[in-house]
């Protein structure tokens, strides 16, 4: 099936230890954006790409690091430097084009233990 | 920076009940415009694109307002499965989306 899978779907991090959060998608699409939810609030932007090899710093990139080495991933590392780490992230693909819809994998919800 | 504004609610209607809600955006080099359902717990999904003409789908009516920045969602004879936060999602070509904090619906029987 074509779709967006984000791994894992729950994750438990010690503090002060970096975790890096899988995002692989199959839809062909060249971009990918990683949000994040805090509980009753919306989606705020981390980092986006639109294309391999290059992404942007979203508004609230600090703490966090990605890579785009191939189209169809996104990892996003959440680093010790990220001090409130505890939320549900969202991974998201479109085609980059205008009226084009998004897909979103699954979460992963990240607890900070 | 506020780029898209939802109406906060949260809306607790009656079954069968009209209800709309309202997002304004800031940008006006904005270009694509969206309304995303999100249940508890889960992942938003496409309920809607917005266009300029304005689109229906059952229940679901869609407006969009360049002149004023604006966008609305009608939701006709209200379901109990209608429940849940609905998200207006604003982009630009080349750029990322953007979503509004969302407003919570609830339809109770």
């Amino acid at each position: 099936d074509g779709g967006i899978t984000q791994s894992p779907k729950y994750l438990f991090r010690k503090e002060g230890q970096n975790v890096t959060l899988s995002c692989e998608q199959n839809l062909n699409h060249d971009a990918m954006y990683w949000y994040r939810q805090d509980p009753g609030q919306g989606l705020r932007l981390i980092y986006y790409s639109q294309i391999v090899n290059d992404f942007q710093k979203g508004d609230i990139a600090e703490g966090y690091s990605v890579s785009r080495e191939k189209k169809e991933s996104f990892p996003l590392t959440v680093t010790s430097a990220q001090k409130n780490p505890t939320a549900f992230y969202l991974c998201a693909t479109d085609a980059g084009l205008r009226n084009t819809e998004a897909f979103f994998g699954q979460g992963t919800r990240l607890t900070v233990v | 920076r506020k780029e898209v504004e939802q109406d906060p609610g949260p809306f607790n209607v009656p079954e069968g009940a009209t209800v709309a809600f309202n997002c304004t955006y800031s940008n006006s080099a904005s270009q694509s415009f969206f309304w995303y359902r999100q249940d508890c717990r889960k992942e938003p999904k496409l309920l809607m694109s917005v266009y300029s003409s304005g689109n229906e789908d059952g229940r679901f009516t869609a407006q969009l307002n360049r002149a004023s920045q604006y966008i609305s969602l009608l939701i006709r004879d209200s379901k109990l499965s209608d429940s849940a936060t609905y998200l207006c999602v604003v982009n630009q070509a080349g750029t990322a989306l953007i979503f509004g904090k969302g407003t919570t619906l609830s339809v109770s029987s």
